[in-house]
């Protein structure tokens, strides 16, 4: 089956600090997996942060930035210097390459970003 | 802000009862996904549907509950029979495809 692991459940990080979230995933499914960051923000939806299709490729969106690597089947969130308002909680995802394929989700991890 | 609407946006329910949630995909999305996600933050998957065809589907979903997405109507789950571990935050997603999914704010469920 498929997987995703992010290992931190809870990040408190110091607002202009440096952020890394990680997340690996795993899949017996899918030869060449795409992968996702989504983001909901206190009282909104789920939203996209941002998507990588291809191995080696970097996503970046809102000065977050996540590479694709393909060896060590990871996508780990990074983002040089945090502001108040990244608080949130972010989550890893992989999906198939089909149009319609479902997504499989890590568990979470809360972002809260102390002034 | 969502585009993609779901009702209600809270729901208790007795154990045994049913429990219907509604969802208005974002206009000219031509896949529903539907996701129940537990106090854990843990998602699963339940079922989609492209053009009111159900794609995939977990043998959960074959049960007790059941989903359907008609054309010009809302997109609907309903359990049929609430057990305690149904309690849960509902969500509704649409998508053109491509992986990317544009979620509702979910329908938190609590069975007593």
């Amino acid at each position: 089956g498929d997987s995703v692991t992010q290992t931190e459940g809870q990040v408190t990080v110091s607002e202009s600090k440096s952020l890394i979230i990680n997340c690996t995933y795993s899949t017996t499914s899918i030869a060449y997996p795409n992968l996702f960051w989504y983001v909901r923000y206190p009282g909104e939806g789920l939203q996209l942060l941002l998507k990588v299709i291809t191995a080696g490729q970097k996503g970046s969106s809102r000065g977050f930035e996540a590479t694709y690597n393909k060896e060590t089947t990871s996508f780990h969130l990074q983002k040089a210097s945090v502001q108040e308002s990244d608080s949130a909680v972010y989550y890893c995802a992989l999906g198939d390459n089909t149009n319609t394929g479902k997504l499989t989700f890590g568990d979470g991890t809360v972002l809260t970003v102390k002034p | 802000n969502s585009k993609v609407i779901q009702t209600p946006r809270y729901l208790v329910k007795g154990q045994g009862q049913k429990a219907k949630m509604r969802c208005i995909p974002e206009k000219g999305h031509p896949v529903v996904f539907w996701y129940q996600q537990n106090k854990n933050n843990e998602f699963k998957f339940l079922i989609n549907f492209q053009n009111q065809e159900v794609l995939q589907q977990i043998d959960m979903t074959e049960k007790r509950f059941s989903a359907e997405c008609p054309s010009n109507s809302p997109c609907s789950l309903e359990i049929q029979s609430s057990e305690a571990g149904d309690s849960a935050l509902y969500l509704c997603a649409s998508s053109l495809g491509g992986g990317q999914l544009y979620f509702g704010e979910g329908s938190k469920l609590t069975v007593l």
